[in-house]
């Protein structure tokens, strides 16, 4: 099965600077169809998660554009342009090309500093 | 806006059973591919199980196969998940999340509220 590594597992952010949060796949997760089927998802504190992005750059409806999704075969960065209070939380990555099963990576937790 | 609401979680034995449901709603569920997602407290997200539209094909994720089955009823809009020999290593919120018949690769777009599991003696 595809392992998904992210990195840092903890991200202090001072209120208004970027963010960016890495995730590595095991293989490539370009799909026979052209696709990269890499997805990021947010859960806020005691919340549900939210899908963000899905196949490496494309915002779901509602998410600000101040969240951006990119990268590539393995190598994959979800970033925040300037981090707000309601950014708190901990983002997964998640691949769906090798699936099933979908592989969620760690979990990266995001703090104001 | 679309609603999922799980229920079914409760204080179990371990080597017993529970039978989860997800109630779906503001949505043609019969459209859309279902999945169950698991979180043990203060973990990360474990997919557990899918089932296509049509209920005509299932997955399941390697710690759950032959102990879980995924089900799920077009005409009543619910999704279940019957949870057979549990072990305390189950103990979890568990999600159910709709996924775009045809972007299920895309993982779930929208999640329900969870409902707890804690298998313990």
């Amino acid at each position: 099965d595809v392992v998904m590594t992210q990195s840092p597992l903890s991200l202090p952010v001072t209120l208004g600077q970027p963010a960016s949060i890495s995730c590595r796949s095991s293989q490539s997760l370009v799909h026979s169809d052209g696709n990269t089927y890499l997805t990021w998802f947010q859960q806020r504190p005691g919340q549900s998660p939210r899908r963000l992005i899905y196949r490496v750059s494309n915002r779901d409806s509602g998410v600000p554009d101040r969240f951006s999704g990119s990268g590539s075969d393995t190598d994959f960065a979800l970033k925040i342009s300037r981090v707000e209070a309601e950014d708190v939380g901990v983002y997964y990555c998640m691949q769906g090309t090798h699936w099933p099963p979908y592989a969620f990576g760690q979990g990266t937790k995001l703090e104001i500093q | 806006e679309v609603q999922l609401v799980e229920s079914g979680g409760s204080l179990i034995q371990p080597g017993g059973s529970l039978r989860l449901s997800c109630a779906a709603s503001k949505f043609i569920f019969s459209s859309y591919s279902m999945n169950w997602v698991r979180q043990a407290p203060g973990k990360g997200l474990e997919w557990v199980s899918y089932v296509s539209t049509s209920g005509g094909l299932v997955y399941y994720a390697d710690s759950v196969k032959g102990r879980f089955t995924i089900s799920r009823d077009n005409a009543k809009d619910s999704l279940y998940l019957q949870m057979n020999s549990l072990r305390d290593e189950d103990t979890a919120v568990y999600y159910c999340g709709r996924s775009a018949g045809g972007a299920y690769k895309d993982g779930p777009s929208d999640w329900g509220q969870g409902t707890l599991v804690t298998v313990s003696s």
